[in-house]
C-alpha cells in the first residue's frame, strides 16, 4: 500500500536556527497538505500543495512539492519558540486515500 | 462557524468492553475522516464517510466500524477492546472534495481511550 516517510523523526534548534522536514511518498500523489500539531493539540491544517513542482510561502514557511509529485519539504527560517511542534505530511492518492508521514517533531532551544 | 466537536474527551475502559466515539463535524462538511493516534505509531486513517457511505477504509481489523448519519455526524465503534487500542482518537471534517483539489481537513480535539 501507498507509504508516507517523513524525516527526520526528530529535530532540536537553537532558536534563529532554520529547520526542514522531508516527506517522501511510495506513490505519486494527487496532492499532499502539511499540519502542525502543538504539544498537547490536535493538528491544524498549515498547506495544500497540488502542482507538480509548486512552491508556497507563509512568512517564514517554504513549501515545495516536488516535480515528481512524490515528496515534498517544510522549511522554516529563523525559528521561533512559537514554531515548537510536530510537523506532518499528508499524501493523497487520486484514489482518495490519505496517508499521514510519522511527523517531525521540533524543540526550539531559546 | 463552529469547530469540529468531539465526545467524550476521555474515556477508560477495560479490554473486551466496547466503546463508541462521536464527531460533529463542522456545519455544512459532508466528509469525515477517522485517525488513530499513537506515540509509536504516527496518524493511522481509519476510515472516511461522505453523504452516509464510507468512501475510503484504512487497514485496521473489523473491531473497528463507523458509521455516518444524514445530519454528516459520525460515529465509530471499536468492539472488544484490547490494550492496544489505547490513543487518541481524532476526527477530521471537510467539506468532501475529491481528486487534486482535496479539502483542508479541519480537526477536532480528539478522545482520548484508556483500555485497562
Amino acid at each position: 500500500g501507498q507509504q508516507v516517510m517523513q524525516i527526520p523523526q526528530y529535530q532540536h534548534v537553537q532558536e534563529g536556527e532554520d529547520f526542514t522536514t522531508y516527506c517522501n511518498s511510495s506513490t505519486t500523489l494527487s496532492n499532499i497538505q502539511w499540519y502542525k500539531q502543538r504539544p498537547g493539540g490536535h493538528p491544524v491544517f498549515l498547506i495544500q500543495l497540488v502542482k507538480s513542482g509548486e512552491v508556497k510561502k507563509q512568512k517564514r514557511l517554504t513549501f515545495q512539492f516536488g516535480e515528481a509529485k512524490k515528496n515534498s519539504s517544510l522549511h522554516i527560517t529563523a525559528t521561533q519558540t512559537t514554531d515548537v511542534g510536530t510537523y506532518f505530511c499528508a499524501g493523497r492518492t487520486n484514489a482518495g486515500k490519505s496517508t499521514f508521514g510519522d511527523g517531525t517533531t521540533l524543540t526550539v532551544k531559546p | 462557524k463552529a469547530g469540529v466537536t468531539q465526545t467524550p474527551r476521555y474515556l477508560i475502559k477495560t479490554r473486551g468492553q466496547q466503546v463508541t466515539l462521536s464527531c460533529s463535524p463542522i456545519s455544512g462538511h459532508r466528509s469525515v475522516s477517522w485517525y488513530q493516534q499513537t506515540p509509536g505509531q504516527g496518524l493511522q486513517f481509519l476510515f472516511e464517510y461522505f453523504s452516509e457511505t464510507q468512501r475510503n477504509k484504512g487497514n485496521f481489523p473489523g473491531r473497528f466500524s463507523g458509521r455516518q448519519f444524514s445530519n454528516s455526524r459520525s460515529e465509530m465503534n471499536v468492539s472488544t477492546l484490547e490494550l492496544g487500542d489505547s490513543a487518541l482518537y481524532l476526527c477530521a471534517s471537510s467539506s468532501g472534495g475529491t481528486g487534486a483539489h482535496r479539502e483542508t481537513q479541519y480537526f477536532g480535539p480528539g478522545t482520548r481511550l484508556l483500555v485497562l
